[in-house]
């Protein structure tokens, strides 16, 4: 089981809808990260998040520590939204490779 | 200010040859860690450098090593290049460890 999940893998939507993203982890994290990558390779960082709610424009991450569980938000879709929406956690330092672990993504598409 | 910079962005080697990676990070960031992107595996982390010095490394056989400059600049080695190395290759920089990561637009190995 990958310890970082993420669902839906694949999500397409109608232009102005309320779209949601899922991620569970199940190793113990000092931070959450939200990533997008456009085809061609560049990778944005959206949020790093520990804690509560961030919120940036149309878009929305939470975090809950206890359930080891986060969503990424954006209301009012629009088509230049369409990417991979990647999930990612920083460990917590006392063993392993401590750079970030990832997520397999979801491939979001919005259909004007 | 510039942003995270790879060079170069696509290259193509032959099987048994090596190959060199260059990043550049933000100016400010001492904190340089790199990542493989395969379609198979995703996307998975290398090694992370702090002030010209190895913190942690990812499962990557010893093929796969890497450096840090003074000047924070970093660069990657993957010798005896083999098929299955074919990737794109990231590179992000932050302020230190565990602060939010800042990507590049990747260098796109092709290993024929």
């Amino acid at each position: 089981k990958n310890e970082v999940e993420q669902s839906p893998q694949n999500l397409t939507a109608q232009e102005g809808e309320f779209i949601t993203i899922n991620c569970s982890y199940s190793v113990g994290i000092s931070a959450l990260h939200w990533l997008q990558q456009h085809p061609g390779g560049g990778i944005v960082s959206l949020f790093m998040l520990s804690s509560g709610k961030k919120k940036h424009g149309r878009l929305i991450a939470t975090i809950n520590i206890q359930e080891k569980h986060s969503s990424l938000h954006i209301t009012a879709s629009h088509p230049r939204d369409s990417a991979v929406y990647i999930c990612a956690v920083s460990r917590d330092s006392g063993g392993g490779a401590d750079g970030l672990t990832f997520g397999k993504g979801t491939h979001l598409i919005i259909q004007p | 200010k510039a942003g995270v910079t790879q060079t170069p962005r696509y290259l193509i080697k032959t099987r048994g040859q090596q190959v060199t990676l260059s990043c550049s990070p933000i100016s400010g960031h001492r904190s340089v860690s790199w990542y493989q992107q395969t379609p198979g595996q995703g996307l998975q982390f290398l090694f992370e450098y702090f002030s010209e010095t190895q913190r942690n490394k990812g499962n990557f056989p010893g093929r796969f090593s890497g450096r840090q400059f003074s000047n924070s600049r970093s660069e990657m080695n993957v010798s005896t290049l083999e098929l299955g190395d074919s990737a794109l290759y990231l590179c992000a920089s932050s302020v230190q460890w565990g602060t939010e990561a800042f990507f590049g637009q990747g260098t796109r190995l092709t290993v024929v």
